[in-house]
């Protein structure tokens, strides 16, 4: 069963550090979403993507962060200059890409430790 | 503003102790309305999608209800397994695809 898988799980980075996390969808889906997570919260949004066009941004999504899709498969979620306040659990989601109304499905997610 | 409101925050039950978990949400106009189910250290795992007030759909011992303003997630007999976080997510009626989530219940199933 090839689900939506993220790499790596874990990360631990230094205040100051670059990061960079990689989603890989599942097979045929043509959007991909980024999410974040805190302890006792639900995922927040932070962008969507439609093969490799960033259609839509969340106003989380600092000067920061930024993501990629080049060739509509896998994407990448780099922040730059990391501070304590980016730990957090990264969700990555995928869908078809084929209606509106479609569901998103998860993978585990990479948690990121700020110190 | 859009919001969506879990309750309870946590909810602990004896095995075999039927219970539900709500959902209220305040958007402009829903598009569907989700349920799922998210195990510490992991991502959620998808349960149910319902798009219109009277929908309901059933899995196993859980069954998902739809109003115009809420939603319920009926938990029949419920086993220790059935311990988790439930989330609920609305999709808006517009060109967003982007889903709000409530903050979860965190459910507790006793032996």
């Amino acid at each position: 069963d090839t689900g939506v898988s993220q790499d790596p799980r874990h990360k631990i980075t230094k205040r100051g550090q670059n990061v960079t996390f990689r989603c890989d969808p599942i097979s045929e889906h043509n959007r991909l979403y980024w999410y974040r997570q805190t302890l006792g919260q639900g995922p927040e949004f932070l962008t969507y993507f439609q093969n490799e066009a960033q259609l839509e941004k969340s106003r989380l999504l600092s000067d920061r962060f930024s993501a990629e899709r080049p060739k509509g498969s896998f994407s990448t979620l780099e922040i730059q200059r990391t501070e304590q306040g980016d730990s957090a659990m990264y969700l990555c989601a995928s869908s078809l890409g084929a209606s509106v109304q479609e569901t998103q499905y998860f993978g585990p997610g990479t948690r990121l430790l700020v110190l | 503003e859009d919001q969506v409101t879990q309750s309870p925050e946590a909810l602990r039950l004896q095995e075999g102790e039927s219970s539900s978990l709500n959902c209220s949400y305040t958007v402009s106009g829903l598009r569907g309305l989700f349920w799922y189910r998210q195990d510490p250290g992991k991502g959620p795992e998808f349960l149910f999608t319902l798009y219109s007030a009277g929908e309901e759909k059933e899995k196993e011992r859980l069954k998902a209800t739809l109003t115009k303003k809420e939603s319920f997630l009926h938990i029949t007999a419920p086993k220790p397994e059935d311990s988790a976080t439930y989330l609920c997510a609305v999709l808006r009626m517009d060109s967003s695809y982007k889903l709000i989530f409530g903050s979860g219940t965190r459910l507790l199933v006793r032996p």
